[in-house]
């Protein structure tokens, strides 16, 4: 099993804060790294695909960078809203692993 | 039609049952996964089908045993549980078995009692 490390566990920020969150994996033999969001009573939903060093991707107010060398990614959310209020999962794939592993995630609640 | 269905959404069952979790996407996804995830730790890799042949069997015990009976469908078959067993159980799919974003049913919660 490689180890996918997400931190904090859980975070609570009120209306219209940014906050951020890290995921950390094995820098070896990297393939790709998955972002999703897990909103309560529904799917995971992918959020990002992430495969090169310095990559980094948005989607609306959430952004993703990635540094594959020394293996961690980090998730912002600018001016967080009650509808961010989900568990942020990420997934590491790598050569040697042959599937994705998924750390353990990041709740957060964003208090209106 | 952007969805991974699965049923049922809640299932109780004894350890002499023997019962079935479905999974259907339209999407025509040619990779589809089971995991299980226990509270508060990582959802787990269980079974990857690709093109309707199993590709990944993580070591699953054989009380677990899944069927792909085609590109849409993926059930997992259930018998002589343990209580242990008891979890939430998710069916992914991806357009291929690769680097690709995974879609994600809503889950079945298994209880074993």
């Amino acid at each position: 099993i490689l180890n996918v490390e997400q931190s904090p566990q859980s975070l609570h920020v009120q209306e219209g804060d940014s906050t951020n969150f890290t995921c950390s994996f094995p820098s070896s033999n990297f393939y790709a790294l998955h972002w999703y969001r897990w909103e309560t009573a529904k799917s995971p939903e992918a959020l990002f695909v992430m495969t090169l060093n310095g990559d980094e991707k948005k989607k609306g107010r959430i952004s993703a960078t990635l540094n594959t060398k020394e293996g961690y990614s980090y998730l912002y959310i600018k001016g967080s809203q009650p509808e961010d209020s989900a568990t942020y999962l990420c997934a590491h794939y790598s050569n040697t692993g042959n599937q994705f592993y998924f750390g353990t995630g990041t709740s957060l609640t964003v208090i209106p | 039609d952007t969805e991974v269905t699965q049923t049922p959404k809640h299932l109780v069952m004894g350890m002499t049952n023997k019962k079935s979790l479905k999974c259907e996407q339209h999407m025509g996804h040619r990779a589809m996964y089971w995991y299980k995830q226990k509270a508060k730790k990582p959802p787990e890799l269980m079974f990857v089908y690709s093109y309707e042949k199993l590709s990944i069997n993580e070591s699953v015990p054989s009380r677990f045993s899944p069927e792909c009976p085609n590109s849409s469908l993926l059930n997992l078959h259930l018998h002589a549980l343990q209580p242990e067993d008891s979890a939430l159980y998710l069916c992914a799919s991806s357009l291929s078995e690769s680097k690709m974003a995974q879609y994600f049913g809503p889950g079945t919660r298994l209880l074993v009692l």
